[in-house]
């Protein structure tokens, strides 16, 4: 599978849209761009995922390049409870999860 | 729909001892998996069932590590002896049968071996 790059942290006031950019510049052609985010002392709670195209459901937006070397999950009004490290993951089949981006979200 | 369900929650033993996992999946899931999940890192795939299969199980230390899931619903995990770096939070996950199908996690085992 292709290798994500996400930066270690970020902050994020409540209220406000949060963006966790994830860079994937290896995915191949078949390959899906998975987010899961894992809430303290919570296993991984699934996200979204997409292929190609920009993808919203009612935790979140996704929106890929249109080279699919880069994407971003947008998190439009982020609350306290959405304090948590969020993971992209590139998937073909198995997942493989990195370290993640640790998201505070601030009052 | 009840979620993944997994006992104990936590685990506190002393190295060369053994230890089990026990893990329900989402009723109707064929695929069963297990993570490991060290301290700051994310989750790394220990085994894959499917039903009462084994798909992949090449990340899985078989000297100490042992699973089954003899009739394809619960499954079970075991450590034996255990070490000091098994101290990790044992993950079980599920999903319907096929390809690319989303994974939903259990609240995980926290295991300290001491």
């Amino acid at each position: 599978d292709a290798k994500t790059t996400q930066p270690p942290s970020m902050d994020c006031a409540e209220g406000r849209a949060a963006n966790l950019p994830c860079n994937h510049s290896t995915i191949s052609g078949n390959e899906y761009v998975y987010w899961y985010r894992q809430i303290h002392s919570q296993g991984p709670q699934y996200i979204i995922h997409g292929l190609k195209n920009n993808e919203t459901n009612e935790m979140a937006s996704l929106i890929i390049t249109e080279d699919r070397k880069s994407s971003t999950l947008i998190l439009p009004h982020a609350t306290l409870r959405d304090t948590a490290v969020y993971y992209c993951i590139v998937r073909n089949n198995d997942m493989r999860f990195g370290a993640g981006t640790r998201l505070t979200v601030k009052p | 729909e009840a979620g993944v369900a997994q006992s104990p929650r936590y685990k506190i033993i002393e190295k060369r001892q053994s230890v089990a996992f026990w893990c329900n999946p989402i009723s109707g899931h064929a695929t069963l998996y297990w993570y490991q999940q060290i301290l700051g890192q994310g989750p790394k795939l220990l085994i894959q069932f499917q039903n009462n299969g084994v798909v992949d199980d090449s990340q899985l230390p078989k000297d100490r590590f042992s699973a089954e899931r003899l009739k394809g619903v619960d499954s079970t995990l075991k450590i034996q002896p255990a070490k000091l770096e098994d101290s990790a939070v044992y993950l079980c996950a599920s999903s319907t049968e096929g390809r690319m199908k989303t994974q939903y996690f259990g609240p995980g085992t926290r295991l300290l071996v001491l």
